[in-house]
């Protein structure tokens, strides 16, 4: 079956530029999280979604990071302002219930480059 | 604070022969625990976790992994190694209770040798 895919794949913005990163889980997949992976690093946690709720966004590293869910399934990320250190891949994953037993399934990533 | 440790950025194994990518975590309360493996340009991928019971857990393509309390630690484990197995390999604790936060370290790098 489909898996979670992100859109678009790879984004290069300019300084100052505003982004908007898309994610689409698994259909029915109540629970949602975005992930930042800069070069060489695991991914850290930005913010998670139970339905359209957004439940922990203690991730986002500042408040031009902006993330929703309005109708409980595709969620988009957005950056405003971009800044160079915001150049990293952008990890969205989805999970079956709000139940932490269950794994996570991740898309393939948008790789965001500012120049 | 909660954390992970892969003490080895890299670890090189012949083809045939096991493998250990070692784990060991602080976590507050009683962690699950997962591995995922990342290859190039590809989302990561879940292999196994360990919720709760067996201190053995088997998972994806012949991998399993030990969970040890005392030791506050994960190790995956694979008893032959695949050249196909050259990836990038994270374990990642999550606090049960909390919002399913994964915890990820900066993982470690498999390359098996033909």
């Amino acid at each position: 079956g489909a898996g979670v895919s992100q859109s678009p794949r790879y984004k290069v913005a300019k300084r100052g530029q505003d982004v908007a990163l898309r994610c689409d889980p698994i259909s029915g997949h109540v629970s949602l999280f975005w992930y930042q992976q800069a070069l060489g690093q695991g991914p850290e946690f930005l913010t998670y979604f139970q339905n359209e709720a957004q439940l922990d966004k203690s991730g986002l590293p500042s408040d031009r990071f902006f993330a929703e869910r309005p109708e409980g399934s595709v969620s988009t990320l957005k950056i405003q302002r971009t800044q160079q250190e915001d150049s990293a891949v952008y990890l969205c994953a989805s999970s079956t219930t709000g139940t932490s037993t269950h794994e996570q399934y991740f898309g393939p990533g948008t790789r965001l480059t500012v120049t | 604070a909660q954390s992970v440790a892969q003490p080895e950025d890299q670890v090189n194994v012949a083809e045939g022969n096991p493998l250990t990518v070692k784990c060991t975590y602080s976590v507050s309360g009683n962690p699950y625990l997962f591995w995922y493996v990342q290859y190039p340009n590809r989302g990561l991928q879940f292999l196994l976790k360990y919720i709760t019971g067996d201190n053995l857990v088997k998972g994806s393509y012949g991998f399993e992994a030990e969970f040890n309390k005392s030791q506050t630690s994960f190790h995956l484990k694979k008893p032959s190694a695949l050249v196909s197995d050259s990836a990038l390999y994270f374990c990642a604790p999550l606090r049960a209770g909390g919002y399913n936060k994964l915890i990820f370290g900066a993982g470690t790098r498999l390359a098996v040798h033909p």
